[in-house]
């Protein structure tokens, strides 16, 4: 079954950019559509965005102009990245398995991984 | 600010049901399908229900969803301690074009 698995550098500090890789396993990464979505320290859930297996991207228009979302197919691998990032992007950061307008949910979860904007 | 609202808290003692609720507005719950999911303390959420009230594969049929106009509903029978967790409903809102999350209900067993 499809496994996912985050990664990143866990600190980061404030204006630069966060990079982040989901690994995908176990499926196809091009059949899928793939989501970020993040959770900051004992917070709910925040929707980041969502890649689709047409190559299209959709994002939440509160982190639009900071985000940019991409897969690299021969690596099976996701990738967001957030620039200008400030405390307020310190945050557990989870990649999901998508459907189309969320029709059916985000069904499979990475364990997430946990990034901290600090100088 | 979540744009669905969600009680912060329930509670409910072993055996008993509890019923979590999500309400929201026509361009999200009331066009679009719910989904909630679990997240146990210290793991990634878990999709509990997808498409207003069915369960994937492996949920017990304890929890049960549905969807009336603008809210929806997480029901949970048979209370049990393995049953406290965080519960979000989710779903598409056209006027964002993204999704939504609730706030979140913490649930305790008492």
């Amino acid at each position: 079954q499809v496994q996912l698995q985050e990664s990143g550098p866990g600190l980061v500090k404030p204006s630069e950019t966060l990079s982040l890789t989901c690994t995908v396993s176990g499926g196809s990464i091009s059949s899928y559509h793939w989501s970020w979505i993040r959770q900051p320290p004992g917070k709910g859930l925040e929707w980041i965005g969502c890649f689709y297996y047409s190559g299209s991207t959709n994002y939440n228009p509160s982190l639009k102009s900071r985000i940019t979302m991409s897969v690299d197919t021969s690596k099976s691998q996701l990738s967001l990245k957030l620039s200008s990032v400030a405390a307020a992007d310190t945050a557990v950061y989870y990649c999901a398995r998508a459907s189309s307008r969320d029709y059916y949910g985000m069904d499979v979860w990475g364990h997430g991984t946990t990034v901290t904007v600090s100088s | 600010q979540s744009v669905l609202t969600q009680a912060p808290s329930a509670s409910g003692t072993p055996g008993q049901r509890v019923t979590i609720s999500c309400s929201g507005s026509s361009s999200n719950i009331g066009s679009n399908t719910v989904n909630w999911y679990q997240q146990l303390p210290g793991t990634a959420p878990k999709l509990l229900i997808y498409t207003n009230n069915q369960r994937p594969s492996g949920v017990p049929d304890r929890f049960s969803g549905s969807k009336s106009g603008t809210s929806a509903s997480l029901a949970i029978s048979g209370l049990q301690s393995g049953d406290e967790a965080d519960y979000y409903c989710a779903t598409w809102d056209d006027s964002l074009n993204g999704v939504v999350f609730g706030g979140g209900t913490k649930l305790s067993v008492l």
